[in-house]
């Protein structure tokens, strides 16, 4: 099983600034990585799939870069709305199998 | 806009079967271009994804999971069902169903289930 993890595990940032975030696996998944972002009582939304394309109405202000076993996902001036868990998911064998990071908390400071 | 709703108890007892359905609206899950998955988050926890459905019946499990899982698909009604067998208090989460073409594109708004005598 592919391992994904994600560092740090909690980022505490004052609005407008850069927040930059890491996810690292265990084995090359290429550029089969996404990135979720989870608000408190929602369901998680895809922010960034293949590594660096932002899925349909994401801010510009979310990009996502990286291939093989390292991934940054970088917002690149944190708006208030954008506290919340972010987690990187990879499908390098899908079908069937895809794995999920354990999320980084990206709090208010 | 494709929109999913799970549906189901919000309190099973230990040793139970654990049943939730999700069904899709605004889209077909006859349409053969997606895969139909259940998610869960432990409380606090993040995600494990616990496997998926083609519209045809062909499933895929999480490995952790295999032994007490069934996915199963009622292409009459739009609807994908989960049934998680033999529940204990580890069980106590979540639940999310989603579309997945490659990536998980829309989920439901997710059920929570206490497993609990």
């Amino acid at each position: 099983e592919i391992v994904l993890t994600q560092s740090p595990a909690t980022l505490s940032l004052s609005p407008g600034e850069r927040a930059t975030l890491s996810c690292r696996a265990s084995q090359s998944v290429s550029h089969y990585l996404a990135w979720f972002q989870q608000k408190p009582g929602q369901a998680p939304r895809l922010l960034i799939y293949d590594a660096s394309r932002r899925a349909t109405g994401i801010p510009a202000r979310f990009s996502g870069s990286g291939s093989g076993t390292d991934f940054t996902l970088t917002i690149s001036s944190l708006e208030p709305e954008d506290f919340a868990v972010y987690y990187c998911q990879q499908r390098f064998n899908w079908p069937p199998a895809l794995t999920f990071g354990g999320g980084t908390k990206v709090e208010i400071k | 806009q494709v929109q999913l709703q799970e549906s189901g108890p919000g309190l099973v007892k230990p040793s139970q079967t654990l049943t939730l359905t999700c069904t899709v609206s605004g889209g077909s899950i006859s349409s053969g271009h997606y895969y139909w998955s259940w998610i869960r988050q432990h409380p606090g926890k993040g995600l494990e994804w616990i496997g998926y459905i083609y519209y045809s019946g062909s499933s895929y499990y999480s490995p952790s999971l295999k032994s007490r899982v069934t996915i199963s698909v009622d292409t009459s009604q739009n609807q994908f069902s989960l049934k998680l067998s033999s529940v204990t208090a580890a069980d106590t989460a979540v639940y999310y169903c989603a579309r997945q073409n490659a990536y998980f594109d829309y989920w439901g708004q997710g059920a929570r289930v206490t497993v609990s005598a």
